[in-house]
């Protein structure tokens, strides 16, 4: 099966750098992915780590370390409205179902 | 700009009633997803399906329904609503992952906010 560890919450001041983490137990899987959710939105996709390194899309950056069981997003020049939950998720590549599976996800906080 | 589609958007019945939330999606994609999502919380899916006429039950028992008639639909149904119930719903979409390095993009709709009074 699959289990990920997510901070409940994060806070930072606009203009940082924060990280997110994401720890995982599972017995195989093909890539890890990040979701953003504002508050009474819809999960968007962010990024998708395939191979162990680090993946840029502008201001956010995802990595993952198989053989650490871990993963991070990376925001930079943080902004108000990247106040979110932020979710990561693994596909798993036994079982055949293919079908994502999430962590609770972290509340990022951003003050002015 | 993803095209899927949710309605109604808020829903507020009393228990014991019928109830069917829609989606619909013109991308194509051939898997289809609900989860059910309490505000603050993890998502839970209840129910996917690889394609027409293929369901399956997610990792919530949620007492509701689905059907795959067309590609593009995906209504969820429950057969007797109830305060417990009450919650977000949330459907998405996306394609069937032909390689190891493709990320299974979920595209997800606006939601449904349900209330079961």
């Amino acid at each position: 099966g699959q289990s990920l560890e997510q901070p409940s919450e994060v806070t930072a001041v606009e203009g940082a750098i924060v990280q997110i983490n994401c720890t995982y137990q599972t017995s195989g899987f093909y890539g890890l992915s990040w979701y953003q959710q504002h508050d009474g939105g819809a999960p968007t996709f962010l990024s998708y780590n395939a191979l162990d390194g680090l993946e840029e899309t502008g201001r956010f950056s995802s990595f993952l370390s198989r053989s650490d069981s871990y993963g991070y997003l990376l925001l930079q020049e943080l902004q108000m409205k990247d106040s979110a939950s932020y979710f990561c998720a693994v596909r798993p590549a036994s079982g055949g179902s293919y079908i994502p599976t999430f962590g609770r996800g972290t509340s990022l906080i951003v003050h002015p | 700009e993803a095209d899927i589609y949710q309605t109604p958007r808020y829903l507020v019945i009393g228990t014991g009633k019928k109830i069917t939330l829609e989606c619909s999606q013109t991308m194509g994609h051939d898997k289809m997803y609900w989860y059910q999502q309490d505000p603050g919380m993890e998502l839970h899916l209840i129910h996917y399906s690889y394609g027409v006429n293929s369901t399956e039950k997610g990792d919530l028992s949620s007492e509701s329904t689905v059907s795959r008639i067309r590609t593009e639909h995906f209504p969820l149904t429950l057969e007797s609503a109830r305060p417990s119930h009450t919650s977000q719903y949330l459907c998405a979409s996306s394609e069937w992952e032909g390689a190891q390095r493709s990320a299974g993009e979920q595209y997800f709709g606006p939601g449904t906010r349900l209330t079961v009074t």
